[in-house]
């Protein structure tokens, strides 16, 4: 069956600007997790929801970053006024229930020049 | 929040048993331990999960000692495609630990012809 999409694959832009990274769970899966991976290391977490409740955000590294799942299925993930060090492989996992194996996506590279 | 320490890097060559050995020394009695494979390009996956003595899938086979201080994740007969960064978790049973994967920096497996 369909696994984790994310899109878009691959982000450019320049400093300054807004991006917003979309995530499409496996249908069905009641919680969305999303976590930030440098290059070398492990995923680092940023947020999660079950069905449309933000449950934790303690991962967020600042206020211009922000999630949302406002029907409890698609999730987007916001960084405004982007900066350099926010260059990063972006994941998004999902899962049936909460506290149940995570199951990750493709991930969106973003680039910020 | 129970650390691990894994080798960073390992080699290996097609055809060999592979040992990756994980300390957790801080485990808490309810902790579970879980292992993530991730493929150059890919988000992590799931692949083995234990509590103690020994657990065998498809896939892998798990070892845990008495103490659970550490644990080894054995992988029969590796083939190049085994070559991936394989990361231990250490947490409560399906390795959420208030729904959020804690991962560290791996052990980057390299299988060789």
């Amino acid at each position: 069956g369909a696994g984790v999409s994310q899109s878009p694959r691959y982000k450019v832009t320049k400093r300054g600007q807004d991006v917003a990274l979309r995530c499409d769970p496996i249908s069905g899966h009641v919680s969305l997790y999303w976590y930030r991976q440098a290059l070398g290391q492990g995923p680092e977490f940023l947020t999660y929801f079950n069905y449309e409740a933000q449950q934790d955000k303690s991962g967020l590294p600042n206020d211009r970053f922000s999630a949302e799942r406002p029907e409890g299925s698609i999730s987007t993930l916001t960084i405004q006024r982007t900066e350099q060090r926010d260059s990063a492989m972006y994941r998004c996992a999902s899962s049936p229930k909460d506290r149940s194996t995570q199951y990750f996506g493709p991930g969106t590279r973003l680039t910020v020049l | 929040l129970a650390k691990t320490t894994q080798p960073i890097s390992m080699d290996s060559y097609e055809g060999q048993e592979v040992n990756i050995t994980c300390s957790h020394n801080n485990i808490a009695t309810n902790d579970y331990i879980t292992w993530y494979q991730q493929f150059p390009s890919q988000g992590p996956r799931f692949i083995i999960q234990g509590y103690k003595t020994k657990v065998t899938n498809e896939v892998a086979s798990l070892f845990i000692p008495a103490d659970r201080k550490s644990s080894t994740l054995s992988l029969p007969r590796v083939s190049l495609s085994d070559t991936a960064v394989y990361y231990c978790l250490v947490g409560d049973r399906n390795n959420n630990q208030g729904g959020k994967l804690i991962f560290g920096q791996g052990t980057e497996l390299s299988v060789k012809p």
